[in-house]
C-alpha cells in the first residue's frame, strides 16, 4: 500500500528565503506526481505535476524534482513571500489499471513571516 | 480559466439523514472524482468514475455512500445515512485523461449532528 509522507509538519521562514520542502513515497511504481497548495478550509490548488519519466517541472518561482527510483520529490520555492504561507500537499498516482487514484501526504504548513 | 465548482459550501445534517453533495467538473474532463479530509488528517480518495461508472472506490466508500452523473454537467456524492464520522470536507475532482493532472473544486463542509 502506497504511504506517502512529508517532513516537518510545519515549517517557518523569514520573507526571501529559498526553501525546499520534501515528499517521499514508499512504492516507487507511481505514474505522476502532483504537488497542490492548500489554504486554510479552502480546496486543493494544483500547482505542478510531473510525469514519472520526468525529473522536473516549474512554474514561475516553483521548481519541483522528482527521484523516482529512491522514492523522493522536492518543492523548492525561490524568493518565498508573505503570500506563499499555506498548506503544501504532495500526492502520487499509481501506475497500472485504472489506479489513477491520488494517494496523498498530509502536507507542510509553512508560514512566511514578513 | 475553467474550474470544478461545488455546491452546498456548508452543509449540516443530522445523524441518520440522506446529503447529496454535488459538483460541476470541467465541462471537457472525462474521469471524475470525490476525496474527503477529516479535519486535520490527510486527504483520503473515496471513489474514481468514467464512462459511467464507478472504475475504482476505496474501503470508506461502503453500501452507504453512492454517486451518480444525472445529466452532462452534474456529479453527485450520496451519502444514506449520515454518521458522526461523515464530518469532513469533501473535495470533487476531474481530468481530462485518467492520468492527467487532477482539477479540485472548493469543497463542501459536511458537519453530521
Amino acid at each position: 500500500k502506497q504511504e506517502v509522507t512529508q517532513i516537518p509538519a510545519a515549517l517557518s521562514v523569514p520573507e526571501g528565503e529559498n526553501l525546499v520542502l520534501n515528499c517521499s513515497f514508499t512504492d516507487s511504481a507511481i505514474y505522476n506526481l502532483q504537488w497542490f497548495r492548500q489554504d486554510p478550509g479552502k480546496g486543493l490548488t494544483s500547482l505542478l505535476l510531473i510525469q514519472s519519466s520526468q525529473r522536473e517541472q516549474t512554474s514561475g518561482r516553483l521548481n519541483a524534482s522528482l527521484d523516482k527510483s529512491s522514492g523522493r520529490s522536492t518543492l523548492y520555492i525561490a524568493a518565498s513571500q508573505p503570500g506563499d504561507s499555506a498548506t503544501y500537499l504532495c500526492a502520487v498516482t499509481g501506475s497500472t489499471g485504472a489506479n489513477s487514484k491520488l494517494t496523498f501526504g498530509k502536507g507542510i504548513t509553512l508560514s512566511v513571516r514578513p | 480559466e475553467p474550474e470544478v465548482t461545488q455546491t452546498p459550501s456548508h452543509q449540516v445534517t443530522q445523524m441518520g439523514q440522506e446529503v447529496i453533495l454535488r459538483c460541476v467538473p470541467i465541462s471537457n474532463h472525462l474521469y471524475f472524482y470525490w476525496y474527503r479530509q477529516i479535519l486535520g488528517q490527510k486527504v483520503e480518495f473515496l471513489v474514481s468514475f468514467y464512462n459511467n461508472e464507478i472504475s475504482e472506490k476505496s474501503e470508506i466508500f461502503d453500501d452507504q455512500f453512492s454517486v451518480e452523473r444525472p445529466d452532462g454537467s452534474n456529479f453527485t456524492l450520496k451519502i444514506r445515512s449520515t454518521k458522526l464520522e461523515d464530518s469532513a470536507m469533501y473535495f470533487c475532482a476531474s481530468s481530462d485523461l485518467g492520468f492527467n493532472e487532477q482539477f479540485f473544486g472548493p469543497g463542501t463542509r459536511l458537519t453530521v449532528l
